[in-house]
């Protein structure tokens, strides 16, 4: 059985600019939920969805926004990219309600230069 | 929301020895993970252990949840064991990660 794929694992992007990242969850799993690591907030939960609906959504800026879609994959998009913007964004994937076991992909690094 | 904090924030051990990690969390949960997290950041699940014990292989894990506390041991560490190991539990903001414990093990 497939792990969680996260693509692409590295991306350098300049500043003002928007980038998409895609999570492909684990096949049977409709909860897909993001999350930023950096080395000095640790990891933040971003937001979650479940069959294609936010339900969940942390403390972050408008310009962080994602969707699922109907085969449960994920895209998260940020717009306007800053230089605080660079880090490691990990998506994890769970097979149902709140609170079951949830699984990672390798993460996407990314860094605004 | 839900504080977790983690103990020791580093250790450093010599191969072979055995290690006790510790997370707190400051509310009722019904949802505790473990993970180990690898040189290229991937979160590798260890446990998932809402309550009781479990053990694979050389690690266990015990979580008493009406204490809010759980606990990890490593026995007979190997250099493999190096890294970051957290602890998230599930609340209304998603997993909420304790800061890790950084354990290097030297041969």
């Amino acid at each position: 059985k497939a792990g969680v794929t996260q693509t692409p694992r590295y991306l350098i992007k300049t500043r003002g600019q928007q980038v998409t990242l895609s999570c492909s969850p684990i096949s049977g799993h409709r909860s897909v939920s993001w999350y930023q690591q950096t080395p000095g907030q640790g990891l933040q939960f971003l937001f979650e969805y479940f069959s294609e609906t936010q339900r969940n959504k942390g403390n972050f800026p408008g310009r962080f926004s994602g969707r699922q879609f109907s085969n449960s994959r994920s895209e998260m998009n940020v717009s306007t990219l800053e230089l605080g913007d660079s880090a490691l964004y990990l998506c994890a994937s769970a097979g149902g309600g709140w609170g079951t076991e949830a699984f990672f992909g390798q993460g996407t690094r990314l860094t605004v230069v | 929301g839900i504080q977790v904090e983690q103990s020791p924030p580093d250790l450093i051990l010599q191969e072979g020895a055995n290690s006790t990690l510790r997370c707190n969390f400051s509310d009722s949960v019904n949802n505790l993970q473990w993970f180990h997290q690898n040189p290229w950041g991937q979160l590798i699940n260890l446990f998932y252990i809402p309550s009781g014990t479990k053990q694979n292989g050389r690690l266990s894990a015990t979580t008493v949840a009406t204490e809010r506390y759980s606990l990890l041991y490593i026995s007979s560490s190997q250099t493999t064991d190096s890294g970051v190991y957290f602890c998230a539990v599930a609340g209304a903001d998603g997993l909420t990660f304790g800061k890790g414990t950084h354990l290097i093990i030297q041969p």
